[in-house]
């Protein structure tokens, strides 16, 4: 049972390129989320999806585009990078079946914009 | 809008005290409260959790209370050892289950 697995680690990415940001949870969990994490900012919603084939924004969406390909995966894309998405991401999922929607996260990919 | 502080940034303490780390929230419609351990360059470990409907959870040497009316949340270390060394982050659950996150208490504990 691996919990939440984030794809890569670390990127270095140029300013105008694109990536895309891989997430995935073999809880069986409903619903699924993507952060990011600044310094002195804390963890910032950026999308997020309560069940499979739904998603919704977060606090700062801007900039990202999302898709949850199906129950246990749910990917991050920038399409044109900047200086300013340089961030730790992480990906989060929880389940509402016990009614604690208690959070469970991945190990972070480092994002650099150059 | 929900925000959460958390007092205070910085803590530097001698091995063996005891600690309250402060966690506060602005609006107390919430499903529940989270506090998280980050080592840096780490990820978040999940500590307590504690249901809008309970007063408090414990888990070995960490107690968390929860006083949802005054939007108002303390997690207690009892004997602090170097290893508890980390960033504490309290993060409530509100609306569709969205996590909103204070900013974190930096904590070191020294020998």
């Amino acid at each position: 049972n691996a919990g939440v697995t984030q794809t890569p680690k670390f990127q270095v990415l140029k300013t105008g390129q694109s990536m895309t940001l891989q997430c995935a949870q073999d809880m069986n969990h409903n619903s699924m989320y993507w952060y990011r994490q600044d310094p002195g900012m804390g963890l910032r919603l950026i999308y997020y999806s309560a069940s499979e084939g739904t998603t919704d924004k977060g606090e700062v969406p801007n900039g990202y585009n999302v898709s949850r390909l199906n129950k246990r995966e749910f990917s991050l894309r920038l399409e044109s990078a900047a200086p300013s998405q340089t961030s730790v991401y992480f990906c989060a999922s929880s389940s509402q079946r016990t009614g604690s929607y208690e959070q469970y996260f991945g190990p972070g990919t480092r994002l650099t914009v150059t | 809008k929900q925000e959460v502080t958390q007092i205070p940034a910085a803590l530097s303490v001698p091995e063996g005290e005891n600690l309250v780390l402060n966690c506060s929230f602005t609006d107390s419609a919430i499903y529940n409260l989270q506090w998280f351990r980050q080592d840096p360059g780490k990820g978040l470990t999940s500590l307590l959790l504690i249901q809008s409907s309970q007063r408090e959870q414990t888990s070995g040497r960490l107690n968390a209370s929860l006083d949802k009316s005054s939007g108002r949340s303390t997690l207690y270390i009892a004997a602090s050892q170097p290893g508890d060394s980390a960033t504490y982050l309290c993060a409530v659950t509100g609306t569709a289950s969205k996590l909103t996150f204070g900013t974190g208490t930096r904590l070191q504990v020294t020998l």
